[in-house]
């Protein structure tokens, strides 16, 4: 069975620039969580999504950040204008039902911001 | 808001070692998770514990959840390398959204 599929696995862009993430969730899969992890922060929980509609976003940093999720197979996550402490490993994860299930998670893209 | 606490951060053992985690909530929580992430990985869901008191196996690892389902440990007996990486526990409490501890680094030495 596929897993979680995002992409790309890595982004090195330049500060001011836009960048968009994309997840690809297990089928099935009702919830869908994006996380940022960084070694000062940990894994930290940006937005999440119960049956494509964002149920908690208090996570995400700031305006630069968005979240969509058009329809059950696909979410991206934005940042516009990146700045380099934006410099992190995102993960998407999916699960059948919220906390109450295991979290899948994809590989992550690592993004650096220059 | 909720707070899970894991400790230690770092562990560096010697291979044949045992090794044990601990997290500790701020709160009641209805289930805790585990995960662990190699290096250079993403986490990946080992186990989870929803009864006060639960005691589960896989092979050398052994997990418990707190009677009060305020903490949880996670033992490793007799460590080897392919045991290195970050274990995370991430609790479930009045939310439906699981708050994850910081994790901890476990390091073994050949």
């Amino acid at each position: 069975d596929a897993g979680v599929i995002q992409s790309p696995r890595h982004e090195v862009t330049e500060m001011g620039q836009e960048v968009t993430l994309r997840c690809k969730p297990i089928s099935g899969h009702n919830s869908l969580f994006w996380y940022r992890q960084t070694m000062m922060r940990g894994l930290e929980l940006l937005i999440y999504f119960n049956n494509n509609v964002p149920i908690d976003d208090s996570g995400m940093p700031e305006d630069r950040f968005s979240a969509k999720m058009p329809n059950a197979s696909f979410s991206t996550l934005k940042i516009q204008p990146s700045e380099p402490r934006d410099s992190a490993v995102y993960f998407c994860a999916s699960s059948t039902q919220g906390g109450n299930q295991p979290q899948h998670f994809g590989d992550g893209t690592r993004l650096s911001i220059l | 808001g909720q707070q899970v606490m894991q400790i230690p951060q770092y562990q560096h053992v010697q291979e044949g070692e045992d090794f044990t985690t601990y997290c500790n909530s701020s709160t009641t929580l209805s289930n805790i998770q585990w995960y662990k992430q190699r290096p250079g990985g993403h986490p990946v869901f080992l186990i989870q514990l929803v009864k006060s008191g639960e005691v589960k196996k896989q092979k050398r690892l052994t997990f418990q959840f707190g009677e009060a389902k305020k903490n949880s440990s996670l033992h490793i007996t007799a460590t080897q390398t392919t045991d290195v990486g970050t274990y995370f526990c991430a609790g479930l409490g009045g939310s439906y959204i699981p708050t994850f501890g910081r994790g901890t680094s476990l390091i073994v030495h050949p």
